[in-house]
């Protein structure tokens, strides 16, 4: 399967900017979604198309991907927004999941 | 409302079939849209993609599981299925149904299941 990479953490200060990188080959020039899963629930999308936000997810949600790596930005990070994300690709007929990134709003 | 729920047994011994089934409401998994899947998830681990089948019943699987993997459709239950054969432990993990959108030149796994844990043990 097609194989992402992701840090095992990151930490913000609340109202800070967090970013949350996601490499893999050729990356830029596939497709990135973002998840969203906190304790005991489903996987939430937060970003499809690298950079579009389905509806009701906050503005302060954004994503970019260029190169090798994509990005999950999260601009004026809140409480709420601890959690595990999660990048993910398609390599012609195989998805991919990064492994996640544990983000922990300090 | 789209709403995916998963069913089935919670326990599973090694060397038997492991079966699942997803029951879809507020859509219709004879729709041509979309893709209809299975994710897992080992316990504190992250997610595997293992397969998915469309309306018209052609289906693709991870290739590291493909030997095993069977998953078929009933559009007469609105249902989709998985069947893992020859479980170890390995397979022990939290599996989601889920819907994959295909739109504007780009998929993505819009609505999801709750879940179900599935552990491999004799």
């Amino acid at each position: 399967s097609y194989e992402l990479t992701q840090p095992p953490s990151v930490s913000v200060s609340p109202g800070q900017t967090a970013s949350i990188t996601c490499s893999g080959d050729k990356l830029g020039d596939k497709y990135a979604c973002w998840y969203q899963q906190k304790p005991g629930q489903s996987p939430l999308l937060v970003i499809y198309r690298d950079t579009k936000r389905p509806s009701g997810i906050p503005e302060r949600f954004s994503g970019s991907n260029s190169g090798n790596t994509a990005t999950l930005t999260i601009s004026g990070t809140q409480a709420a927004d601890e959690a595990d994300y999660f990048c993910q690709a398609w390599d012609t007929t195989t998805a991919g999941f990064g492994g996640g990134t544990k983000l922990t709003v300090l | 409302q789209v709403q995916l729920q998963e069913s089935g047994p919670g326990l599973v011994k090694p060397s038997e079939t492991l079966s699942l089934t997803c029951t879809v409401s507020g859509d219709s998994v004879s729709s041509g849209r979309y893709f209809w899947s299975w994710i897992r998830q080992p316990p504190g681990k992250g997610l595997e993609w293992v397969g998915y089948i469309l309306y018209s019943g052609s289906t693709n699987y991870n290739p590291s599981l493909k030997s095993r993997v069977t998953i078929s459709l009933d559009t007469s239950k609105n249902q989709f299925s998985l069947k893992l054969s020859s479980v170890t432990a390995a397979d022990t993990a939290v599996y989601y149904c889920a819907r994959e959108t295909l739109a504007a030149g780009t998929r993505y796994f819009d609505y999801w299941g709750q879940g179900t844990l599935v552990t491999v043990s004799s």
